[in-house]
C-alpha cells in the first residue's frame, strides 16, 4: 500500500536552530499539508498546498514556518528559528483530491524536540 | 466554542462488547466526516468517512452521521484489545478554503480483556 514517507522520524535541536523536516507524499496525490500534535494534545493543521503554492495556513504558521516542494517527489516544512514550543510531533499527508472526498493520508511523524 | 467536541474518555470497554463514540461539531455548513485512530507515539490512520445522514457500516465499524443535530458516532462492534487507541473525529468545513480538515482532540478507548 502508498505509503507517504516522512525523515527524519526525531530530530532533537537547539532554541534558534533552523529545522528542515521531509516529507514524500504519495506519488499520485496532488494536496499536501502539514500538521503538528504537541504531546496530549490534539491534531492541529498547520499549511495546506496544492498546485505549487500555499492554500491555507493556520495562526500557528508565522513567519518563522515556511513549505516548498522543491522537485516533484518531496515536500519540506522548515522552520526557521525553533522556540522550545516548537516541540511536538509534525504529520505530513497528502490527499489525491480534495480532502472532504478522500480525507488524508498521514506519514508516520517526526518528533522535533528542540532544548 | 469548539469547533470539534469528542469526550477525552478514557472508555472502558469489555472484550467483545461494543464500544460507542461520540462527535459534534459547530459549522454546520460542514460535509464530510472522518473517524482516525491513533495508536499511543503513532500517526491517525483513516477508518472510515462519511458524508451523507444515516449508517455507513465497514466490518466491524459503524459511523453515523445526523446533520441535523451536528452529531456523527462511530461504533465498535466486537471490541477487541487492539482496538485500544484514541479515536479521533475529523470535520472537512466549507469555510476551509486549503481542503483542511479539523480534528477533535480524541476520545482513548480501552478494551479490557
Amino acid at each position: 500500500e502508498p505509503e507517504v514517507t516522512q525523515t527524519p522520524s526525531h530530530q532533537v535541536t537547539q532554541m534558534g536552530q533552523e529545522v528542515i523536516l521531509r516529507c514524500v507524499p504519495i506519488s499520485n496525490h496532488l494536496y499536501f499539508y502539514w500538521y503538528r500534535q504537541i504531546l496530549g494534545q490534539k491534531v492541529e493543521f498547520l499549511v495546506s498546498f496544492y498546485n505549487n503554492e500555499i492554500s491555507e495556513k493556520s495562526e500557528i504558521f508565522d513567519d518563522q514556518f515556511s513549505v516548498e516542494r522543491p522537485d516533484g517527489s518531496n515536500f519540506t516544512l522548515k522552520i526557521r528559528s525553533t522556540k522550545l514550543e516548537d516541540s511536538a510531533m509534525y504529520f505530513c499527508a497528502s490527499s489525491e483530491g480534495p480532502s472532504g472526498f478522500y480525507g488524508y493520508t498521514f506519514g508516520s511523524g517526526t518528533r522535533l524536540t528542540v532544548v | 466554542q469548539k469547533e470539534v467536541e469528542q469526550n477525552s474518555g478514557p472508555l472502558s470497554v469489555p472484550e467483545g462488547a461494543i464500544a460507542s463514540l461520540n462527535c459534534t461539531y459547530s459549522d454546520r455548513g460542514s460535509q464530510s466526516f472522518f473517524w482516525y485512530r491513533q495508536y499511543s507515539g503513532k500517526s491517525p490512520e483513516l477508518i472510515m468517512s462519511i458524508y451523507s445522514n444515516g449508517d455507513k457500516e465497514d466490518g466491524r465499524f459503524t459511523a453515523q452521521l445526523n446533520k441535523a443535530s451536528q452529531y456523527v458516532s462511530l461504533l465498535i462492534r466486537d471490541s477487541q484489545p487492539s482496538d485500544s487507541a484514541t479515536y479521533l473525529c475529523a470535520v472537512n468545513s466549507l469555510k476551509a478554503a486549503g481542503n483542511k480538515l479539523t480534528f477533535g482532540g480524541g476520545t482513548r478507548v480501552l478494551v479490557k480483556p
